[in-house]
């Protein structure tokens, strides 16, 4: 049962423009949702999160858009530039104390130059 | 200074071997996890420890036991591989608290091929 879904598989964006990744999650305790950037030979790592009291959260040219009530939430990338070539992860999980995240199934990102 | 780091990157092995892959962390976390990326890229996680007690335990068989000698250090061993282990396996790390520090660090990943 796949609690995360995420989508597209893949997307090619012309450099410059804009990359939108969409997930939607089904498990309403959910209440932490990070997006995790993932270059080949790399583990995960962390790029930005957002928890459901706001809508709306920006760090440079990303930023992840929460809608609560469909339960969605996107991640967008401004000005896409070919070092953001990579796979993105979104995930979620419940805040227990300790962290045990359930990860969409990755959307791979190519900017062409 | 590598944050969290896991040995090998690369393990080749027959069917029915046991192999083990390690892991450190540097940060003074208190938990850590291992996740399994299939190779469509998906990423479950398989166990959790704080502190060197067991939290998380996914449907995992039998075959894989973690083994958290303190809690610097969380280790996978896995007996009898089968052909369905071949996978990346990371190594995590996070705080304890993750209200005030929600972060997990990933290890560069151990790709495992049972042939």
């Amino acid at each position: 049962q796949q609690q995360v879904k995420q989508s597209p598989q893949s997307l090619i964006v012309q450099k410059g423009g804009i990359s939108i990744i969409n997930c939607a999650y089904e498990n309403t305790a959910f209440d932490y949702f990070p997006w995790y950037q993932q270059f080949p030979g790399k583990g995960p790592a962390l790029l930005i999160a957002i928890r459901p009291d706001v809508s709306e959260k920006k760090e440079g040219r990303f930023t992840i858009s929460f809608n609560k009530s469909a339960k969605q939430f996107s991640l967008h990338i401004m000005d896409s530039q070919p070092g953001d070539s990579a796979t993105y992860f979104c995930a979620a999980s419940k805040d227990t104390g300790f962290q045990k995240l359930v990860f969409g199934t990755g959307t791979r990102l190519l900017v062409s130059p | 200074d590598t944050a969290v780091s896991q040995t090998p990157k690369y393990l080749v092995t027959q069917m029915g071997n046991d192999k083990s892959i390690k892991c450190e962390q540097n940060l003074g976390h208190d938990t850590m996890y291992w996740y399994k990326q299939d190779s469509k890229k998906f990423l479950k996680i398989m166990f959790s420890y704080n502190n060197k007690e067991l939290i998380i335990n996914e449907t995992v068989p039998n075959r894989f036991s973690p083994k958290s000698p303190d809690k610097a250090h969380l280790n996978l061993h896995i007996n009898s591989l089968e052909l369905g282990d071949s996978a990346v396996y990371f190594c995590a790390s996070s705080p304890r608290d993750s209200i005030l520090n929600e972060k997990l660090f990933f290890g560069s990943g151990t790709q495992l091929s049972v042939l």
